[in-house]
């Protein structure tokens, strides 16, 4: 079955690019039409979608990230990447790929990663 | 963007209880809602989708019901394992939003 995990440094300092990736695994990321998503939790916190992104490099982004939010695919790796630019400590979360329930529309989100804490520090 | 307000922030029941869980839309999702329930250290499970449809493995107890702004998640007997947070989210619009999260504490 398809499964999801996310990879990436833990630490990252403030003023930087956070960077990770979601490997797909169980399926080809290319076989089908969903839009991939990322979401954050921080510490504490409620749950906050990112954004999403089809293998096409189709996007859509959360506007209040959308200024330093970057998301791409690379089907030869069967994988899906965030990047997030001028980071703060505001950006300490876990972050948490996910899949979509449906094709060509965004989730509700069947399938998760099981997260990557990322802390934002110097 | 559409606000999703969860309501109330805490239930406090006893196992065997039912659980009523509200979720509030700033503007009419139709029946594009869907429940998480999420545990300590793990990511958010589905339990519906589309308002009302069970997801995979989700048991009976589970169920959900509402259209437009105003839905409902019911627990009809809590067992041990749902003390949780409860979080609805809708896909009617981008951006998708979450609501704020129902924590379900034994009582």
């Amino acid at each position: 079955q398809l499964q999801l995990q996310e990879s990436g440094p833990g630490l990252v300092k403030p003023s930087e690019t956070l960077s990770l990736t979601c490997t797909v695994s169980g399926g080809s990321i290319s076989s089908s039409t969903y839009y991939w998503a990322w979401i954050r939790q921080p510490p504490g916190k409620g749950l906050e979608w990112i954004g999403s992104v089809s293998y096409s490099g189709s996007t859509h982004y959360n506007p209040s990230l959308k200024s330093r939010v970057t998301m791409s695919v690379d089907t030869s790796k069967n994988q899906f990447s965030l990047k997030l630019s001028s980071v703060t400590a505001a950006d300490t979360a876990v972050y948490y790929c996910a899949k979509p329930h449906l094709q060509l529309v965004g989730g509700a989100f069947d399938i998760w990663g099981p997260g990557t804490m990322v802390t934002v520090s110097s | 963007e559409i606000v999703l307000t969860q309501f109330p922030a805490t239930l406090s029941l006893s196992p065997g209880e039912r659980a009523t869980l509200s979720c509030r839309a700033s503007q009419s999702v139709s029946s594009y809602l869907a429940w998480y329930q999420q545990k300590p250290g793990q990511a958010p499970r589905l339990l519906i989708h589309d308002a009302s449809n069970r997801a995979t493995g989700i048991p009976a107890r589970f169920s959900g019901s509402g259209s437009g702004t105003d839905f409902t998640l019911t627990i009809s007997s809590l067992e041990p394992e749902d003390f949780a947070v409860y979080y609805c989210q809708q896909r009617s619009n981008w951006p998708l939003t979450f609501g704020g999260g129902t924590k379900v504490e034994i009582k």
